[in-house]
């Protein structure tokens, strides 16, 4: 089944504790981003990745990183997350090109106390 | 202004009502326009998409694109409880795009209810 996996789908966390959340693909899609969704501000690009070794930024990128050294995988990392950063994340991914279906993870919920 | 408008709603209508959804945007350089739906506590899927201007029809769902308005809608005919869900609309040019490398960019979202 084609599918977008992130893990873990809820963390709460505290101030300053480095964390991960990971993203897997299995449909071999070049391009993956992040999100994070809010209420009243919708779905906001966080990062993306055209391919291997290539990411860059999106329209929310302070205070996360991430990384795509294999291509199925795109963890978004918070070095040292903050209560402004309680969100909801999706990790998405889709072909290049012409493509207009991105595919989204299930999501995950990210309280930061 | 933002590239992409969209009123969140939320929108509550009676099952069996005809339901639009509508999107305004700003940049000429959209070609690609897309609905997604987005059910609680789930990633939003692929509902439709359009490119260029015109209409699609697919079932109970219709998308419209008025390039010339900058204005595109998506209809729901016989709505379903079913179709309780948050509908995002997207957009995206062609080729490059700036930095952004034809990015999807989103609406913020309308909350839909269909009421029994």
């Amino acid at each position: 089944e084609a599918q977008v996996t992130q893990n873990p789908r809820y963390l709460i966390t505290v101030t300053g504790k480095k964390l991960t959340v990971t993203c897997s693909q299995n449909m071999n899609h070049e391009y993956m981003s992040w999100y994070r969704q809010d209420p009243g501000l919708g779905l906001r690009q966080i990062y993306y990745s055209m391919n291997v070794e290539v990411t860059d930024k999106g329209d929310v990128p302070e205070g996360y990183k991430v990384s795509r050294k294999e291509k199925r995988n795109f963890p978004l990392i918070l070095e040292s997350p903050s209560p402004n950063q309680t969100s909801l994340y999706f990790c998405a991914s889709r072909k290049t090109g012409a493509s207009t279906e991105a595919f989204f993870g299930q999501g995950t919920r990210l309280t930061v106390v | 202004q933002k590239e992409v408008e969209q009123d969140p709603g939320p929108l509550s209508v009676p099952e069996g009502a005809i339901v639009s959804l509508n999107c305004t945007y700003s940049n000429s350089a959209f070609q690609y326009f897309m609905w997604y739906r987005q059910y609680s506590r789930k990633g939003p899927e692929l509902l439709m998409y359009t490119y260029s201007s015109g209409n699609k029809e697919d079932g109970r769902f219709t998308a419209q694109v008025d390039k010339s308005s900058k204005y595109i809608s998506l209809f729901i005919r016989d709505s379903q409880p079913s179709d309780s869900a948050t509908y995002l609309c997207a957009m995206k040019a062609v080729g490059n795009y700036g930095g952004s490398q034809g990015n999807l960019i989103f609406g913020k979202g309308t909350k839909l209810s269909v009421k029994p």
